[in-house]
């Protein structure tokens, strides 16, 4: 399958800083990039949907400008936890998707804020 | 809106027993649905897909699952299980038909026992 690589795996930070999370495609162009946040133990919760060159699509109840969310390639998207606090301490895991294909997932970043 | 329920948080099989994970969706047309794997820390990476046709879908890793409309389920099973099962699985539906962005279960654990 192809190959989607998230950046970095793990990420340390202080409360109040901010932190920025990559997902790649590597051999394919997404057209469209879905973030996740998963919690200890849960299922994983759609954050946001971005297709390349557009404004994301929050889900209800996530905060966009906590979660600023860019896609200004085919091959990368990010995510930008901003301010952040102990309670965004998390596993994030992005997908991507090209035209008319699955959706293949990053590994993982497991955010800890302290 | 789809959705799809794992009945069982956590299950535990013998090393070289049989395997079979459920999973029970809502949704008024036939859906597509997914298999999920996620090894700890780790991102997802997916085991089987249905769309339309046989409802006997054989995945990757020895994996099947089928389809059957009448049960609403779409369980996952493994003839013999390797330690290297271990992990938690996902039962997901796309929110819409095709590749758009997918809902998950609540996930089932495995846990693998010499």
């Amino acid at each position: 399958g192809a190959v989607v690589s998230q950046h970095p795996s793990w990420v340390i930070c202080k409360s109040g800083t901010s932190v920025k999370i990559e997902c790649r495609s590597l051999d394919f162009q997404a057209t469209t990039m879905f973030w996740y946040r998963q919690f200890p133990k849960q299922s994983l919760m759609l954050m946001a949907t971005s297709n390349e060159g557009s404004k994301a699509t929050y889900e209800q109840g996530v905060e966009k400008d906590k979660f600023l969310i860019n896609h200004a390639s085919l091959t990368l998207s990010t995510l930008t936890v901003t301010s952040a606090h102990p309670e965004d301490s998390s596993f994030y895991i992005c997908s991507a998707r090209g035209f008319n294909t699955e959706a293949f997932f990053g590994q993982g970043t497991r955010l800890t804020v302290v | 809106a789809q959705s799809v329920t794992q009945p069982d948080i956590h299950i535990t099989v013998s090393e070289g027993a049989s395997l079979e994970l459920r999973c029970n969706y809502s949704y008024g047309a036939t859906p597509y649905l997914f298999w999920y794997v996620q090894s700890p820390g780790q991102g997802l990476q997916l085991l089987l897909k249905y769309f339309s046709g046989d409802t006997l879908v054989q995945g990757i890793k020895g994996f099947e699952a089928e389809f059957k409309r009448s049960q609403s389920s779409f369980n996952l099973r493994k003839p013999s299980v390797h330690w290297s099962d271990a992990a938690e699985y996902f039962c997901a539906v796309p929110n819409s038909g095709g590749y758009q962005k997918v809902t998950f279960g609540t996930g089932t654990k495995l846990q693998v026992i010499p």
